[in-house]
């Protein structure tokens, strides 16, 4: 069992320039999450999906863009890469609230330059 | 979401009991205590997690006081691959975020 997949590890962008960090998970699970961990900091939520087609905002959404057409998949993009979006993303999957443990991915580590 | 307030920084022996505590006072009956773990740079380990009874799984118990305001993560042997930072979370239940504080760095030293 795979469990949640991101790609790509690691990525180096320059100011201005767009991507998309790609989250996939096996477990077929309904709920999924975006964060974002600064250096010796907690993880903050930046957008979460409760099932296909269902996108809402965490703590901090700005300058990121989310869809989620399939159960699987949860791909977030940055439209113009600041360096205010240096950090490691971690995607996030669970059967459903409250009771439901989270499971993650091991990160993107992303540059901007 | 209910607050959680962390030491942030404890020490353990290896091979003895790491008992980390969260005082999370503002809790309601419906939110769950969770613990989490980041070894290094990599994603959250889950630890357990427990409503209102004490929990016990493989890697370690949690012990929530009769009150709910505070609860202890109990590491019965610790290992020096246990060095990490935990998080105490509390989530309510019909909602769908975990928010995370700062966490308690803990180092096991031999």
């Amino acid at each position: 069992n795979a469990g949640v997949t991101q790609t790509p590890k690691f990525r180096i962008l320059k100011i201005g320039q767009s991507m998309t960090l790609q989250c996939a998970q096996d477990m077929n699970h309904n709920y999924m999450y975006w964060y974002r961990q600064d250096p010796g900091m907690g993880l903050k939520l930046i957008y979460y999906s409760v099932g296909a087609g269902i996108t809402d905002k965490g703590e901090v959404p700005n300058g990121y863009n989310v869809s989620r057409s399939t159960t699987e998949d949860f791909p977030l993009r940055l439209e113009l890469a600041a360096p205010s979006q240096t950090s490691v993303y971690f995607c996030a999957s669970s059967y459903g609230t409250g009771d439901a443990p989270l499971h993650f991915g091991n990160g993107t580590r992303l540059t901007v330059t | 979401d209910a607050k959680t307030t962390q030491p942030t920084s404890m020490d353990c022996a290896e091979g003895r009991a790491a008992n980390l505590p969260c005082n999370h006072s503002t809790i309601s009956g419906n939110e769950y205590v969770y613990w989490y773990r980041q070894i290094h740079s990599q994603g959250p380990q889950y630890i357990i997690h427990g409503l209102k009874n004490n929990e016990t799984n493989e890697m370690a118990s949690l012990i929530i006081t009769e009150d709910r305001k505070s609860s202890t993560l109990i590491l019965p042997h610790a290992t020096l691959r246990d060095t990490a930072v935990y998080y105490c979370i509390v989530r309510v239940y019909n909602t769908d975020k975990l928010i995370f504080g700062t966490g308690t760095r803990l180092q096991v030293f031999p």
